[in-house]
């Protein structure tokens, strides 16, 4: 099946400061998403992202499905920012049968 | 977009009982829907698809037996975890498939159960 690995697995940041996460994918994947799990485990989509690059506030991700990859920047972060970020992939033949990531766990620090 | 609702949003049972948990399609009806378990500090894992009027499909590694899952309408799965025992105490959230027409919009999960077996 398709394996999904993302780094880094932990990140820790002063407020303010910008981030970059990366997915890495196996094979070819229909859909992409990305989410952040908050402290009570809520999983909020951040992005629907199979290919092309989005923007939502400070938030923003781009997919580059050829090359198997996707990024999710965060901009002058904060601290509610803190949490474990997945990204999700569904393959060919059932796009709605995700598979996640390893995870990114992010402290944010005032 | 769809929206999930999941219940309880967390239980506490004792070794051998049963927890049925409940997952609900608010706004429109399913006929697929997922069950995803997290053990603490780690990924989410599919466990097993559940279709609306037929059996659930199950991951390799999951014991059918033990995880009943139930699709009886188009907007209610239930997932009943049977002979609970403490190395079942986790974290289980649903999702539901997405309908025909929509491979473009993103998919939705529960907000999930914590389960912990004394």
């Amino acid at each position: 099946g398709i394996q999904v690995e993302q780094s880094p697995p932990d990140l820790i940041l002063q407020e303010g400061a910008n981030s970059t996460l990366r997915c890495n994918f196996s094979d070819s994947v229909n859909n992409l998403q990305w989410f952040h799990q908050n402290p009570w485990g809520q999983l909020i989509n951040l992005f629907y992202i199979p290919s092309g690059t989005k923007q939502n506030g400070r938030l923003s991700a781009t997919t580059v499905a050829t090359e198997r990859y996707s990024l999710l920047y965060i901009s002058s972060s904060q601290t509610t920012d803190s949490g474990v970020y997945f990204c999700a992939v569904g393959g060919s033949y059932n796009t709605d049968k995700l598979i996640f990531g390893t995870g990114t766990r992010l402290q944010v620090f005032p | 977009g769809a929206v999930v609702s999941q219940h309880p949003s967390w239980v506490i049972c004792k070794s051998g009982t049963s927890v049925k948990i409940e997952c609900r399609s608010l706004d429109f009806q399913a006929t697929t829907m997922f069950w995803y378990r997290q053990f603490p500090k780690q990924s989410l894992m599919l466990m097993a698809t559940s279709n609306e009027g037929s059996k659930a499909t199950y991951e390799q590694g999951v014991e059918k037996d033990k995880f009943l899952i139930n699709h009886a309408s188009l907007t209610l799965s239930t997932l009943t975890v049977t002979s609970a025992h403490p190395e079942d105490s986790s974290f289980y959230i649903c999702s539901t498939g997405r309908l025909p027409g929509q491979n473009n919009s993103p998919l939705h999960f529960g907000n999930g159960t914590r389960l912990t077996v004394t």
